[in-house]
């Protein structure tokens, strides 16, 4: 199985500060056959299940605002949140959908300092 | 727009069983697998299996192999997830979710609570 580590575990950051999380897993997800990282972003607020945000490590979603972006191939990963808003306090989750079974990471809780 | 509808909450009794239904609405044919992800409460998000929409053919992680069938309704397009010999740590938050085959879950439903609880 593909473990993905995240770090860190959780952070607090200002208002208007940049966010960024890693993601690390234990073999490569990327695909020579057609050059995709098949690691994707969530987001998950308490009481909702995750939203998608990122997917082929640095594509993001309709929908999702530009202060996310996402980076890294092989098997190390980042997600940045460029400039922090109120409404990005979740948990964040990486996921490799490179093969079964699908492994997320443990979480990473982003706060407001 | 998809629109994922879940059934409600369960409580169940140790070595019950249980069956959660995902119902799903104004999805593309690229939609053609749906999965099921638990997330027990404080934790992290466990992925423990997935059923192709078409032909029925299912994948399950192996710690819930001969645990868990995922079963489909293709007239209501309606998924199933049961889990039978519920024990204390089976309590947890079921979500489907959708996608394609090798791509990430797009899609979630709002979850479905089940508690084990004698």
């Amino acid at each position: 199985d593909i473990v993905l580590t995240q770090f860190p575990d959780s952070l607090a950051v200002s208002l208007g500060d940049r966010a960024t999380i890693n993601c690390k897993s234990s073999q490569s997800v990327l695909y020579s056959s057609n050059n995709k990282n098949y690691l994707a972003w969530y987001q998950q607020k308490p009481g909702q299940p995750p939203k998608l945000l990122i997917y082929w490590a640095s594509t993001r979603e309709s929908g999702v605002p530009d202060r996310f972006s996402g980076s890294g191939s092989g098997t190390d990963f980042t997600l940045t949140i460029s400039s922090l808003q109120a409404e990005d306090v979740a948990v964040y989750y990486c996921q490799q959908y490179y093969s079964n079974p699908r492994t997320f990471g443990q979480g990473t809780k982003v706060e407001i300092k | 727009q998809v629109q994922v509808v879940q059934s409600g909450a369960e409580v169940k009794k140790p070595g019950a069983s249980v069956k959660v239904s995902c119902k799903a609405s104004g999805y593309t044919s690229t939609t053609s697998y749906m999965h099921w992800v638990r997330q027990a409460p404080g934790q992290g998000l466990e992925w423990m299996g997935m059923i192709n929409l078409s032909g029925g053919g299912t994948t399950y992680a192996q710690k819930f192999q001969g645990r868990v069938t995922m079963t489909r309704d293709t007239s209501t397009s309606t998924i199933y997830l049961e889990v039978s010999s519920l024990r204390g740590e089976d309590t947890a938050v079921y979500f489907c979710a959708g996608g394609s085959e090798w791509s990430p879950f797009a899609f979630w439903g709002q979850g479905t609570l089940v508690t084990v609880s004698s």
